[in-house]
C-alpha cells in the first residue's frame, strides 16, 4: 500500500507556456499532499502543502500565482507551473500522508517525480 | 528553509562493508525518517522512527531516534551494489525537513 503516482514523468515545454503535473494516491486517501522541488545534486525543498478542499499553504519564497495547486479530491492534487521559464526547470516531486495506520501521521510517501525542462 | 546537518556527504565503500550516516538538528522532531533516492526517481521510505531512543531495523538497515529528539543515525550492514543511491534523513513535525543527503557508492 501507500503508492503515489505522478504524471507526466517528463515534460519539455517552451518558455511562457503552462504545465500541469498530477499527483495521485493510488491505494489510499490522502487528505494532505505536499509538493517539493529538487535541483540537481540538492535536497528536496518543500514548496507547498495541499489540503483537500482548501487552499494550499505555500512556503516562504514560493510564488502562489506561479505555482497553482489544486487538491480537488482525496486522491488527486495538481501543480500547474504558469508561464514557465528556464529557471523553473527542475525535478518536481509530490508526497502524501497515509493516515490509515496508527503512528503514520508524519510519514510521507513520495511519487516518482516529474522532470520539467523549459526551453 | 531549514535543513538538517547530514554527514557524511558521500561515501565510497567496498561491497560487504558496513555503513553509518547521521543527522543532527537544532530543532526537536516528533518523527525521524530515512529515505533512499535513486537517480530520476522519488524518495522511498526506508525506516520511520516515532519515539526518542527508539532503535528500529528493516533487514540490513538499522536506525535510531536520538534521545534528545534532535538526531538520528542509519546503519547499513554488509553493503551490496544495489545499496547505491542517495540517502536522506528527514525530521517531521507534520512537514518534512530534509538533510542534504549522503551519496553512497558501493564498489563490487
Amino acid at each position: 500500500g501507500a503508492v503515489v503516482s505522478q504524471h507526466p514523468s517528463r515534460v519539455i515545454c517552451k518558455s511562457g507556456t503552462s504545465v500541469k503535473i498530477e499527483c495521485r494516491s493510488l491505494d489510499f486517501q490522502a487528505t494532505t499532499m505536499f509538493w517539493y522541488r529538487q535541483f540537481p545534486k540538492q535536497s528536496l525543498m518543500l514548496m507547498a502543502t495541499s489540503n483537500e478542499g482548501s487552499k494550499a499553504t505555500y512556503e516562504q519564497g514560493v510564488e502562489k500565482d506561479k505555482f497553482l495547486i489544486n487538491h480537488a479530491s482525496l486522491t488527486l492534487s495538481t501543480l500547474t507551473v504558469t508561464s514557465a521559464h528556464p529557471e523553473d526547470s527542475s525535478f518536481y516531486i509530490c508526497s502524501a500522508n497515509n493516515r490509515r495506520q496508527e503512528y503514520s501521521y508524519n510519514e510521507q510517501f513520495f511519487g516518482p517525480g516529474t522532470r520539467l525542462t523549459v526551453l | 528553509g531549514q535543513q538538517l546537518n547530514q554527514s557524511p556527504q558521500s561515501m565510497f565503500i567496498q561491497e560487504g562493508e558496513d555503513v553509518s550516516m547521521n543527522c543532527t538538528s537544532s530543532s526537536i522532531f516528533n518523527t525521524w525518517l530515512w529515505y533512499k533516492q535513486e537517480p530520476g526517481e522519488g524518495p522511498v521510505l526506508l525506516i520511520a522512527l516515532y519515539k526518542a531512543g527508539e532503535l528500529t531495523s528493516n533487514g540490513r538497515l538499522t536506525a535510531q531516534f536520538g534521545i534528545t529528539r534532535k538526531d538520528s543515525f542509519l546503519n547499513i550492514s554488509a553493503s551490496i551494489p544495489s545499496d547505491v543511491g542517495i540517502y536522506f534523513c528527514a525530521g517531521s513535525n507534520y512537514k518534512l525537513t530534509f538533510g542534504k543527503g549522503t551519496l553512497l557508492t558501493v564498489n563490487p
